[in-house]
């Protein structure tokens, strides 16, 4: 199947500070990502999907000026959490499907990133 | 609104059977995914179905009747490393993935 890389796994930082989190398809173009955000023993809550060569398309309830996405090419998306606080703490999955003919638009996800502010 | 209900929490015996429910209420369907996460990891892919029907992937299975709005993940010889989440995803009308909140199996020896 596809490959999703997601890139720093872990990070801990202060608060206030800015963290980026890359994500890349290793193995196809993907013209749409998502990103995701996992608190523990909950589900998967999508907070924007990020769409190749224009602006990110944010959920209700996300900041989109915290969490600052790009997607400036067909295999790489970033996130960026901004003046990050410790209720930030949580666990950023990205994900993209790869639509092609036959394809069922499942999702390939990265590894995740475990980001917790101090 | 947008629904999918699936059980907290499951427990089972190695080397036995076990099936997780999945029903959804969703503005229009074009297919459901099952997804099992291991703790601290990402979800990974394990079916998708769109007609009604059972497929078959080695111990796993996955159902789906669209007219009841309710879908099964089978799984058969457990092992231990079965234990894990598995989440059930609906694509809606939009072709926006609806997740549930996903079942915790528990393996027991």
């Amino acid at each position: 199947g596809a490959v999703v890389s997601q890139h720093p796994s872990r990070v801990i930082c202060k608060s206030g500070t800015s963290v980026k989190i890359e994500c890349r398809s290793l193995d196809f173009q993907a013209t749409t990502m998502f990103w995701y955000r996992q608190f523990p023993k909950q589900s998967l809550m999508l907070m924007a999907t990020s769409n190749e060569g224009s602006k990110a398309t944010y959920e209700q309830g996300v900041e989109k000026d915290k969490f600052l996405i790009n997607h400036a090419s067909l295999t790489l998306s970033t996130l960026t959490v901004t003046s990050a606080h410790p209720e930030d703490s949580s666990f950023y999955i990205c994900s993209a499907s790869h639509l092609g003919r036959g394809d069922t638009g499942e999702l390939f996800f990265g590894e995740g990133s475990r980001l917790t502010v101090l | 609104g947008q629904n999918i209900d699936q059980p907290t929490e499951m427990t089972a015996t190695e080397g036995a059977i076990v099936q997780i429910n999945c029903t959804y209420q969703t503005s229009g369907f074009n297919g459901l995914f099952w997804y099992q996460q291991h703790a601290g990891e990402a979800p990974t892919f394990l079916s998708y179905n769109v007609l009604d029907g059972l497929e078959e992937k080695g111990r796993f299975s996955s159902f789906l009747s669209r007219s009841k709005g309710y879908s099964y993940l089978l799984l058969k010889e457990l092992q231990m490393k079965d234990s894990a989440s598995y989440l059930c995803a609906v694509r809606d009308s939009n072709y926006q993935l609806i997740w549930g909140a996903g079942t915790k199996l528990i393996i027991k020896p």
